[in-house]
C-alpha cells in the first residue's frame, strides 16, 4: 500500500523559511516522479512543484519560483520542499503526491494527508 | 481564479445521474488529457479518472468521464450519499486544476 507522510508544517512569520518532508513507502520511490500540491483554507487545489524520478528535472508554478526548492533523496525515500521568503498567500495545506504516467501524459495516483503551513505574524 | 472553469456547486438525489463540467481552452484541455479527483470532506484528494476516461482499479463504474474539444465532463450515475464531495478536474499533466465543484446529495 502506498503511503505518503508529510511533516514539517507549522506557523511561520512572513519572510521566514520552512522545510517540508514527505516519507514515502509501499512503492519503488526512485521510479516515480513526485509533486507538491497545496490547498489554501476553503479554496481549491493548486499545483506547486514537481520533480522527476532521478531528481534532475524540477518544475515550479510561477508564484513560487525562486523561493521554493523541491528535492528528493532516493536512498531515504524522501521528498522535500524548502520554502523561503514565505508570504501570507503561501498559507495552505501542502500535499505530497506521487505521479504516474499513462501513454505520454501524467496524473497523480496517490496523495498524502497533507501538512498545514500558516504564514502569519 | 483558475483557467479551468467548473460550476461551484451541483446537486442530485440518490439514484440520480449528475454531470460536472470543466471548461478550458485550446491551449490547455484542447491539447492535453484531463484527470478528475474526488475530495471527501476533511480528506486528501483521490484519483477518480485519468487520461480523459480511464478509471483506476477500485473506482466504481458509476463514475465516468469524457472530453470533447476544450471541455470535459464527469458523470456520476446511481448517485449515493457517499458521493458528496468536492470534485476537481485537472489538465496539463496536473499542473492546472479547476476551481472545484461541491456536489451535494439531497
Amino acid at each position: 500500500e502506498v503511503q505518503l507522510l508529510e511533516s514539517g508544517g507549522g506557523l511561520i512569520q512572513p519572510g521566514g523559511s520552512l522545510r517540508l518532508s514527505c516519507a514515502a513507502s509501499g512503492f519503488t520511490f526512485s521510479s516515480y516522479a513526485m509533486s507538491w500540491v497545496r490547498q489554501a483554507p476553503g479554496k481549491g487545489l493548486e499545483w506547486v512543484s514537481a520533480i522527476n524520478d532521478r531528481g534532475g528535472d524540477t518544475y515550479y508554478t510561477d508564484s513560487v519560483k525562486g523561493r521554493f526548492t523541491i528535492s528528493r533523496d532516493n536512498s531515504k525515500n524522501t521528498l522535500s520542499l524548502q520554502m523561503d521568503s514565505l508570504r501570507a498567500d503561501d498559507t495552505a495545506v501542502y500535499y505530497c503526491a506521487k505521479r504516474s504516467q499513462y501513454s505520454s501524459t501524467w496524473y497523480t495516483d496517490s496523495w498524502g494527508q497533507g501538512t498545514l503551513v500558516t504564514v502569519s505574524s | 481564479q483558475s483557467v479551468l472553469t467548473q460550476p461551484p456547486s451541483a446537486s442530485g438525489t440518490p439514484g440520480q445521474r449528475v454531470t460536472i463540467s470543466c471548461s478550458g481552452s485550446s491551449s490547455n484541455i484542447g491539447s492535453n488529457t484531463v484527470n478528475w479527483y474526488q475530495q471527501l470532506p476533511g480528506a486528501a484528494p483521490k484519483l477518480l479518472i485519468y487520461s480523459n476516461n480511464q478509471r483506476p482499479s477500485g473506482v466504481p463504474d458509476r463514475f465516468s468521464a469524457s472530453k470533447s474539444g476544450s471541455s470535459a465532463s464527469l458523470a456520476i450515475s446511481g448517485l449515493q450519499s457517499e458521493d458528496e464531495a468536492d470534485y476537481y478536474c485537472a489538465t496539463w499533466d496536473d499542473t492546472v486544476f479547476g476551481g472545484g465543484t461541491k456536489l451535494t446529495v439531497l
